[in-house]
């Protein structure tokens, strides 16, 4: 079935880096745009950044330009996140998420992961 | 960028219908019908509810619709059941290439 799947999660400390995965099955990778989205404890969602279907356009949230990088493999099927310069703040479960409409990225997220928890704390 | 407005929570019997507003500027909700609503239950991830402000995706209820008005988009449920308590959130493409999320509303059925 249609599925993503991240990974990479865990306990880091301030100022240091972590890179997320997430990986894609049942459907063609390589066609759709796909997001990362993060929620803090107790809180609501926030964007952070989306990259095309074929990798030639990433954007980022204000919060993350300069520290977090999106991209893919398309040969793997797989989306990473890059987390630089990790500040507490940045404390959350991480999803990927997939735009639902092939080569957009407009149309809203239509298949989620299960999320990655990442905790920023000495 | 900052957050589009939902109402912190809103509340409503079995049977009634609830209706929860998004409110954004010229920039995001008033620019293009590129508003989507997720439902998220605790624990979960969130699902696509709504997209382009009032298109359902296959297997979503038709009790839930959507609308926009200007800078405001509107997402209404009719005919409340209990397994719609749940957050809610609307989410909106920006004219600087980003998505910006709703602060989210909290759906109790009563």
């Amino acid at each position: 079935q249609v599925q993503l799947v991240e990974s990479g999660g865990g306990v880091v400390q301030p100022g240091r880096s972590q890179r997320l995965s997430c990986a894609a099955s049942g459907f063609t990778f390589r066609s759709y745009g796909i997001h990362w989205v993060r929620q803090a404890p107790g809180k609501g969602l926030e964007w952070v950044a989306v990259i095309w279907y074929d990798g030639s356009q990433k954007y980022y949230a204000d919060s993350v330009k300069g520290r977090f990088t999106i991209s893919r493999d398309n040969s793997k099927n797989t989306l990473y996140l890059q987390m630089n310069s990790l500040r507490a703040e940045d404390t959350a479960v991480y999803y990927c998420a997939r735009d639902m409409i092939r080569g957009t990225i407009y149309y809203g997220m239509d298949v989620w992961g299960q999320g990655t928890t990442v905790t920023v704390s000495s | 960028q900052s957050a589009l407005t939902q109402p912190a929570s809103v509340s409503g019997s079995p049977g009634q219908s609830i209706t929860i507003s998004c409110t954004g500027t010229s920039n995001d909700v008033g620019a293009y019908n590129y508003v989507s609503w997720y439902q998220q239950h605790p624990g979960k991830a969130p699902k696509l509810m709504i997209h382009k402000v009032s298109n359902r995706p296959s297997g979503v209820s038709d009790r839930f619709s959507g609308s926009k008005s200007v800078n405001t988009a509107s997402l209404t449920i009719s005919g409340l059941q209990a397994e719609d308590e749940a957050d809610y959130y609307c989410s909106s493409y920006t004219t600087n290439n980003n998505w910006v999320f709703g602060g989210g509303t909290k759906l109790t059925v009563l």
